[in-house]
């Protein structure tokens, strides 16, 4: 069964540390893509960084990294240097190939960045 | 830019009733989606539409409806609301089926059925 796992319920990390969420995938296909998203207090859903399953180097924007680990099946977010504005719910998502375009998203994950 | 945009922001519906969620999005977007956020869980896939006139059923279609009728606007229709839908509506859009850009989020929309 296709399915995403996100077994960090919460987390807490200190301002400017480096935190990791984690992420790890089901699938039997070959091509996919994997994507976190944002969801701060306010609801919104803003989307954060994507890597492709054929992409031989870890995605990177700005402060966000991810992880990816294919013979693991994980994709972990790497968060540098937290903000407090990065606290907020994270979720990890999956998009198949076969697929319309629609995403397979994980329970999420609450960061709380302490001051 | 208005991107994707949901309408109303909240709502609540009593039992039985019915009630439109709209949405709609001004970047000319084929692939346009219904997702539902229950508390403490991600988002699950209810109808998705990969152009005007066509919609397809998703993870959790029942008690919902669909059409499509323009690129611009995919509205969500819930006939005779059950407890069991309350939860936040998120409509989203892509230009296309794949590709490295995440989708489009609207900013949801709160429905409490009581």
């Amino acid at each position: 069964a296709q399915k995403i796992t996100q077994t960090q319920p919460g987390m807490f990390v200190q301002e400017k540390e480096a935190v990791t969420l984690d992420c790890t995938y089901d699938t039997s296909d070959q091509s996919y893509g994997l994507f976190w998203y944002k969801q701060p207090s306010s609801g919104e859903m803003i989307f954060l960084i994507y890597q492709g399953s054929y992409d031989e180097q870890n995605a990177t924007e700005g402060r966000y990294s991810l992880n990816f680990q294919k013979a693991r099946k994980s994709a972990n977010l790497v968060i540098s240097a937290s903000q407090l504005g990065d606290s907020a719910m994270y979720f990890c998502a999956m998009r198949l190939e076969g697929s319309q375009g629609n995403l397979i998203f994980g329970k999420g994950t609450k960061l709380s960045v302490k001051p | 830019n208005a991107g994707v945009t949901q309408t109303p922001k909240f709502r609540i519906l009593k039992i039985g009733q019915s009630m439109t969620l709209q949405c709609a999005q001004d970047m000319n977007h084929n692939y346009m989606y219904w997702y539902r956020q229950d508390p403490g869980m991600g988002l699950k896939l209810i109808y998705y539409s990969v152009g005007a006139g066509i919609t397809d059923k998703g993870e959790v279609p029942n008690g919902y409806n669909v059409s499509r009728s323009t690129t611009e606007d995919f509205p969500l229709r819930l006939e005779l609301a059950a407890p069991s839908q309350t939860s936040v509506y998120f409509c989203a859009s892509r230009p296309s089926r794949q590709g490295s850009g995440g989708a489009f989020f609207g900013q949801g929309t709160r429905l409490t059925v009581v």
